[in-house]
């Protein structure tokens, strides 16, 4: 059983423009939400996080939003940058027990 | 460097053999947790300890696998009689305390023939 979905295996951006990534996950107990950043051959890093007390957080370029009633959480990058290219996971947890990842989204954003 | 390391980074084995990966965490984390990535998925969860209590294991991991963290600092994953599908990426992380933020290594790739 799959709780934490990301449906869109790849997204395609011109620099310069918004990415918007996206999550969705069934397990109403998830209290925090994170997104990561992997490069090949390297080990996910840790880019933003969000409790469910909050809607929006915000770091940089980066926002992700939550909607806890729909059980929906984006990531927005803007402006995209090519260094932004690599593959975006979506992770929670529940009462800051272990985190439950998503399939990852590849984000490719050209010149 | 004060990340997490994890060796070997690669291990290629046959199957039926054993194998164990070490992991060690930033030094003042007390959790430490193992994923197991494959192709096109997410991080698995495969375990995680805090100081040197096992406190969870995944209902998906078999008998054949066996971690241990004996005095709260590094971490070793054994894998014994592995199996073609034991091939993925393992992935080791810490944190400190409930944080929610894990910290990862770069993984160790184990592939089985």
């Amino acid at each position: 059983d799959q709780q934490v979905k990301q449906n869109s295996p790849s997204l395609s951006v011109q620099e310069g423009r918004i990415s918007i990534l996206n999550c969705d996950y069934t397990n109403s107990m998830f209290d925090y939400f994170l997104w990561y950043k992997k490069y090949p051959a390297e080990g996910p890093t840790f880019l933003i996080s969000i409790s469910s007390i909050k809607d929006k957080n915000e770091d940089g370029r980066f926002t992700v939003f939550l909607n806890k009633s729909a059980k929906h959480l984006s990531l927005h990058i803007v402006p995209s940058q090519p260094g932004d290219s690599a593959v975006y996971f979506c992770a929670a947890s529940a009462n800051t027990d272990k985190l439950i990842f998503g399939t990852g989204t590849r984000l490719q954003v050209f010149p | 460097d004060t990340g997490v390391s994890q060796d070997p980074r690669h291990k290629i084995t046959k199957r039926g053999q054993n194998v164990t990966f070490r992991c060690d965490p930033i030094s003042e984390h007390n959790r430490l947790y193992w994923y197991r990535q494959t192709l096109g998925q997410g991080p698995e969860f495969l375990t995680y300890f805090q100081n040197e209590a096992q406190l969870e294991k995944s209902r998906l991991l078999s008998d054949r696998f066996s971690a241990e963290r004996p005095k709260g600092s590094f971490s070793t994953l054994e894998i014994q009689r592995t199996e073609q599908g034991d091939s993925a990426m393992y992935l080791c992380a810490s944190s400190w305390g409930n944080t929610g933020e894990l910290f990862f290594g770069e993984g160790s790739r184990l592939t089985v023939l």
